[in-house]
């Protein structure tokens, strides 16, 4: 079956310090892989998606390779700031997948100092 | 854009007591999705629906039911609801149809006391 692993958070940074959040996935099929945001008190957005292998996706200042040979889809950011602070969640889905469903990691808390 | 609306937004009930969450869509999507979130879960799936009276079980569907009599909305109901269902409900739509993202509502907070 498919499954996402996250780095365990909770992440603080200060503003402007550079952000890696890790994330590695097993899947049956090849799968399109997600980056979601959550900020407190809403519901999840997309933040960026890459859909096949070497693809990267950029978002905000956001970015992420779909690296097949290593199964990961790491999220970077080279300066981040307040108002990144959020809950970051990882998710994958495949075609082979029933009812296209999403896959999700456990989600990472960010929190980024002045 | 497309646009969910969960309601009730928060609840409170009672243990044993039957809840029913709303999302209604604006748009004609096909797919239509039930999540809960929990602290060190993430977002797990409860029940899916592919198109009106189809629906079909996620990974976390004990003690729920779903029903999908229009396009635009999709139930789900907690027949007797219990403590360890206290959760965040999320709605989600299926925008992506080539690319498979989900669009989300912005969640009902239930509490079972």
């Amino acid at each position: 079956g498919n499954s996402v692993t996250q780095m365990e958070g909770p992440v603080t940074l200060s503003e402007e310090a550079f952000l890696t959040i890790n994330c590695t996935y097993t899947a049956t099929g090849y799968p399109s892989l997600f980056w979601y945001v959550q900020y407190p008190g809403e519901g999840l957005q997309l933040l960026l998606k890459a859909t096949k292998a070497d693809d990267k996706g950029s978002n905000k200042g956001f970015e992420a390779t779909y690296r097949k040979e290593t199964t990961s889809f790491h999220l970077e950011k080279g300066s981040v700031q307040v108002s990144d602070s959020a809950v970051y969640f990882c998710a994958l889905t495949t075609q082979e997948t029933s009812g296209s469903r999403l896959t999700f990691g456990e989600g990472t808390q960010l929190t980024v100092n002045p | 854009d497309a646009g969910i609306t969960q309601s009730p937004r928060h609840k409170v009930t009672e243990t044993g007591t039957p809840v029913t969450l709303r999302c209604h869509q604006t748009e004609n999507h096909r797919y239509m999705y039930w999540y809960r979130q929990d602290p060190g879960h993430g977002l797990r799936l409860i029940h899916y629906s592919y198109g009106v009276k189809d629906t079909d079980k996620g990974e976390v569907s004990d003690g729920y039911s779903v029903s999908r009599s229009k396009t635009e909305d999709f139930l789900l109901t907690l027949e007797s609801a219990t403590s360890s269902q206290t959760s965040v409900y999320f709605c989600a739509i299926r925008t992506g149809v080539v690319t498979g993202e989900l669009f989300f509502g912005e969640g009902s907070r239930l509490t079972v006391l």
